[in-house]
């Protein structure tokens, strides 16, 4: 159980560009769902947090305009790119948390989006 | 704010011996959550194990153990018996109050390879 999709896994776009990343709970409803982003040897950086229906928190200095994310269901969350630059391609994963016995002791993380900005 | 540190940037070890990965917090929160991760080369977060800050036990789970020791503000990720599987990046990681359905800050990670 407890398992957490995102699509796409790779993507590869050019500078400008829109991007959409969709990240899915598959197996439980997920009350609240994270962002973060991973540059390479580094730690995770939480991005954003959103909760079911309701405007996400950014972090600061995330772009809320540049990051824009929806969670539009209690399974699905998306961040879109927007405009994306070279300086966009990371490592963009997601975790979702939620009702559930054992949901509600941690967080389950999505396989991850690698983005490459041409 | 909530602060973790990892000390050991890399860590090499024997197959089949133990390991220590060393993890030290800071926060104010009464209640918090400490977690540790393992991020192989594919990059998913695989969760590990979990404390609560008022658990009065360490937490265990198969192989993993966590030496919390709360007045020394450490949740020391314990594996034994380790396996070549076990090579990978491993963050510990905490949350406010004691549920992770609240943001999680991490540490820098530590990089363990086993040596057959």
């Amino acid at each position: 159980g407890a398992v957490v999709s995102q699509h796409p896994s790779w993507v590869i776009c050019k500078s400008g560009t829109s991007v959409k990343i969709e990240c899915r709970s598959l197996d439980f409803q997920a009350t609240t769902m994270f962002w973060y982003r991973q540059f390479p040897k580094q730690s995770l950086m939480l991005m954003a947090t959103s909760n079911e229906g309701s405007k996400a928190t950014y972090e600061q200095g995330v772009e809320k305009d540049k990051f824009l994310i929806n969670h539009a269901s209690l399974t699905l969350s998306t961040l879109t790119v927007t405009s994306a630059h070279p300086e966009d391609s990371s490592f963009y994963i997601c975790s979702a948390a939620g009702t559930g016995a054992r949901s509600q002791e941690t967080q389950y993380f999505g396989p991850g989006t690698r983005l490459l900005v041409l | 704010a909530q602060k973790i540190t990892q000390t050991q940037p890399g860590m090499f070890v024997q197959e089949k011996e133990a390991v220590t990965l060393d993890c030290t917090y800071d926060t104010s929160d009464p209640s918090y959550g400490l977690f540790w991760y393992k991020q192989p080369s594919s990059g998913e977060m695989i969760f590990l194990i979990y404390q609560g800050s008022y658990d009065q036990q360490n937490a265990t789970e198969g192989r993993y153990s966590l030496n919390f020791q709360k007045a020394r503000k450490s949740a020391n990720l314990v594996i034994s018996a380790s396996q070549l599987g076990d090579s990978a990046m491993y963050f510990c990681a905490m949350s406010p109050y004691n549920f992770g359905n609240e943001k999680l800050t991490f540490g820098t990670g530590t990089r363990l390879t086993i040596i057959p």
